[in-house]
Parts: C-alpha cells; structure tokens; sequence
C-alpha cells in the first residue's frame, strides 16, 4: 500500500513565523501535490511537483513556496505565516504517465495561525 | 471554469436508507478518468472507485455502486444500506488524459457530506 506520510496532523503558529509542512511517500512516485481544504471551497490546488526540483504553481499559490530535492519529499513553505492561511492542509502524490492511476493522500495537517 | 461539480452540499439519512451521490463534470477530452475519493472525519481522502471514459458499464462493489452516464456528463455513486461509518465527506474527481499525463493534475468537486444516524 502507498504510504504518504506527514508530519503534524496539528499545528499552531504565530502570525509572521516561517512555517514548514512535510510530506514523504514511499513509493516513488514522481507526481506530488499540496492542497488546502477549506469549508464550502473543498480542495484547492496550491502547488505540485512532476519530477525532483521541478514544481508548478497551482490555483492557490500566493504566500506559499514550496522544495522538493529529493523524491520522496515534498515541502510547503509559509514564508510569513498569516491567520487566513490557517486551514487543513493536504499532500497527495502519484505515479506519473499512466492516467488511470489515483492520488494517494496524507492524513493532512490542521494548520492554526495565530 | 469549475470542471467538476457537485450540487449536494449534505445528505443525512437514517441508517440502512440508501444515498446517492451526484457528480457532472465537463471535458473536451476523449479520454478521463472519475474517480470517488472519501474523507472520513479523520482527515485522509481513501481511494474508493474510479472509471474510464470508454466504459460505461455500471458496477457493484459490495455495498458501492455507481453510474456512469457520457451521455450526460455523470457519475454518481451510491450507498446501499447506509451504516454510521459511511458518514464523511465524498469527493468526485477528474483526470484528463491531457493534464494528467504530463503533470498528474486532478480536478475535484466541493465534496458532498454525508451524514448517516443510527
């Protein structure tokens, strides 16, 4: 089974603070995927990753960055935290090339920013 | 342009009634994919289901069924015999061949919640 691993499932920050969010899959998929779920707006796509040290914005990427040096991990940066990113966060990652195959999700990150 | 919709906001039933979900999605693609996830109160989205733009046949899996109409740009899903661990949130998505392919983006619906009470 795949394995998408991250690191908190809750977090609280303050306001101005860098904060970092952790995703590691084990099963070496190239596609990797940080998404916000938010009420009555579902998943919003932030930024993904097609390869290591590629990364494409997505819907959403304002106020965020994101690393991925290696493959199996992929990073979400708040450069200066602030309350409206406060929010579930959710990594995703798949195998590349073939379209039928699913994302396969983390257990998420409540994020608060205070 | 929202891809993927789905117009339940809740549902809430009584255990043992059957839920339909509804999904519409929109493509110029020849060749998607759908796909069910479910959010359980915990967190993670689980894989459920997913089906190919070429196969309309409507299947059975266990207590899960769906229909997948091209005609009408649909694919819903439906619980049979709901039980309390069915409560969740449902999520339709889309894969287009084009995107996905090169970049593995999906386009996912609002969700639908489900709330089943004993």
């Amino acid at each position: 089974d795949v394995k998408v691993t991250q690191s908190s499932r809750y977090l609280v920050k303050r306001t101005g603070e860098k904060v970092f969010l952790e995703c590691v899959q084990d099963m070496d998929h190239e596609n990797m995927f940080w998404y916000r779920q938010d009420p009555g707006l579902g998943l919003r796509l932030i930024y993904f990753s097609y390869d290591v040290k590629m990364k494409e914005k997505g819907d959403i990427p304002e106020g965020y960055s994101v690393s991925r040096e290696k493959k199996e991990r992929f990073s979400l940066i708040l450069e200066s935290a602030s309350t409206n990113q406060t929010s579930m966060y959710l990594c995703a990652s798949r195998r590349q090339g073939i379209s039928n195959q699913p994302q396969h999700f983390g257990d998420g990150t409540r994020l608060s920013i205070l | 342009a929202q891809k993927v919709t789905q117009a339940q906001t809740e549902i809430s039933v009584v255990e043992k009634e059957d839920v339909t979900l509804d999904c519409v999605y929109e493509t110029r693609d020849t060749t998607y994919y759908l796909f069910w996830y479910k959010q359980p109160p915990s967190g993670e989205l689980v894989f459920l289901i997913r089906r190919n733009s070429f196969d309309e046949q409507n299947e059975i899996s266990g207590r899960y069924s769906w229909n997948f109409q091209k005609s009408t740009s649909s694919f819903n899903f439906t619980i049979t015999a709901s039980q309390v661990v069915d409560s969740a949130v449902y999520f339709c998505a889309l894969s287009e061949r084009r995107t996905t392919d090169s970049w593995g983006k999906f386009q996912f619906g609002a969700g639908t919640q489900v709330v089943v009470t004993p």
